[in-house]
């Protein structure tokens, strides 16, 4: 069974950027059909997706984050990561990164445990 | 964007009951929806997707069922683990979007 786990600071300075890594194992993070995903979820709130790489490097963005936001994948090491530019506080959330399923329904079936970052100074 | 509105925000139900969570969007999402169960501290888990197929090992008792926008998911016989938040999920068309959440508390 396939596992995503995420990786990378807990604490960002406002203005800076973030850099997220997630780690698939148990699968390949090659095999056709799953986009590779990022989600985060401010504290209290709700769910809010980010974007996607397909392993061939196609991307898409939220186009409210389209311009901060760079996913990228990395398949020799079978991580992809996400780098989102400008840090503000209302950035600061749990993000997860995911595995979507996008035949026929798309639906995100394996999700990392997450991991949340801060923006502070 | 297509907003997904959830209803009620919360309830609360004693093991045994049946209970339901509905989500309406904003506009025709075909049966492109989805169905997650949250609990504190964790990720969302995937319970039914195109509206109404049980993703596999989740229990018979969750189902889905759609009415044009409106999308209705049921638990029958509620058990003390089904607590938790629901938050459904389209993908019919960019950027996906999820409901904001049902609070499901076990008395």
């Amino acid at each position: 069974q396939v596992q995503l786990q995420e990786s990378g600071p807990g604490l960002v300075k406002p203005s800076q950027t973030l850099s997220l890594t997630c780690t698939v194992s148990g699968g390949s993070i090659t095999s056709g059909g799953y986009y590779w995903t990022w989600i985060r979820q401010r504290p209290g709130k709700g769910l809010e997706w980010i974007g996607y790489i397909y392993n061939s490097g196609s991307t898409y963005y939220t186009p409210s984050l389209k311009s901060r936001v760079t996913i990228s994948v990395d398949t020799s090491n079978s991580q992809f990561s996400l780098r989102l530019t400008s840090m503000t506080a209302a950035d600061t959330a749990v993000y997860y990164c995911a595995r979507a399923v996008w035949e026929l329904h798309p639906r995100f079936d394996s999700w990392g445990q997450g991991t949340l970052v801060t923006v502070s100074s | 964007d297509i907003q997904m509105t959830q209803s009620p925000s919360s309830v609360s139900a004693s093991v045994g009951d049946r209970v339901t969570i509905t989500c309406r969007a904003s506009q025709d999402i075909s049966n492109w929806l989805a169905w997650y169960q949250q609990k504190p501290g964790k990720a969302p888990k995937l319970l039914i997707y195109g509206a109404s197929t049980l993703q596999s090992g989740v229990p018979s008792r969750f189902s889905g069922s759609e009415s044009g926008t409106d999308f209705t998911l049921t638990i029958t016989s509620l058990q003390p683990e089904d607590f938790g938040t629901y938050y459904c999920q389209q993908a019919n068309s960019f950027p996906v979007t999820f409901g904001q959440g049902t609070r499901l508390e076990i008395k």
